[in-house]
């Protein structure tokens, strides 16, 4: 079983919309980061979240945190077509040395 | 932002035969990583790297796995010999340090085909 999951493979909306993509992971963590990855590029960090912290914003981006039900969001508001990509969580655990462990990614579609 | 580089885009070989992969790090990054994604699947950690040694690897860095960066250079990803479940994109990245809350830098990766 996967550590760390987006639990919808793929999500369509019209730019200007507001958008939510839901992560679950199975152990205790550190840290949960999401990342986003556009075709022919690598990730790209968006927010790191701390395992203390509930919420977090960057720019259109807040993401939260819940240890208690071990599940993460990412929402996006006035979506543009750019932030078409594949949206990740990875999870942080406490091995010392930044080893993450992805989610299989939510394919985020935004269409004029 | 800060970029990792990685070369070539796509390699194809034949089963059996060595690959280097390479990674142009963010310059001044200390700690490296491999990842590999299988099409269609989530993407996994394979190794970790820093001062010249391996600190952690996965169950997927298989015995015919190496890393090394020698003399500051790329920081390479060497597979000998290749099998067919090698077929994979593999991820470069970077960080300035190795703590669990410090910034992996990605490359946009390596499309590895074995025939």
């Amino acid at each position: 079983s996967q550590l760390a999951e987006e639990n919808l493979w793929a999500l369509s909306v019209h730019e200007g919309e507001s958008v939510t993509v839901n992560c679950s992971y199975k152990t205790s963590i550190t840290a949960l980061q999401w990342y986003r990855q556009k075709s022919g590029e690598g990730p790209a960090q968006l927010i790191l979240i701390r395992s203390n912290e509930r919420e977090k914003r960057n720019g259109r981006l807040r993401a939260t945190l819940d240890t208690s039900s071990q599940s993460s969001s990412l929402s996006i508001t006035a979506t543009r077509c750019e932030d078409t990509a594949v949206y990740f969580c990875a999870t942080e655990h406490d091995s010392g040395y930044n080893k993450l462990t992805f989610g299989k990614g939510t394919v985020l579609l935004v269409s004029p | 932002g800060p970029k990792v580089l990685q070369i070539p885009s796509h390699q194809i070989i034949d089963m059996g035969q060595m690959v280097t992969l390479n990674c142009d790090p963010v310059s001044n990054h200390l700690y490296f990583y491999w990842y590999k994604q299988i099409l269609g699947q989530q993407m996994e950690f394979l190794v970790n790297f820093y001062n010249g040694k391996v600190m952690e690897k996965s169950k997927l860095f298989k015995d015919q796995f190496s890393v090394e960066r020698p003399d500051g250079s790329y920081f390479t990803l060497k597979i000998q010999p290749t099998a067919l479940e090698d077929s994979a994109v593999y991820f470069c990245a970077s960080s300035s340090s190795g703590g669990a809350l410090a910034e992996q830098f990605f490359g946009p990766g390596t499309r590895l085909t074995v025939l």
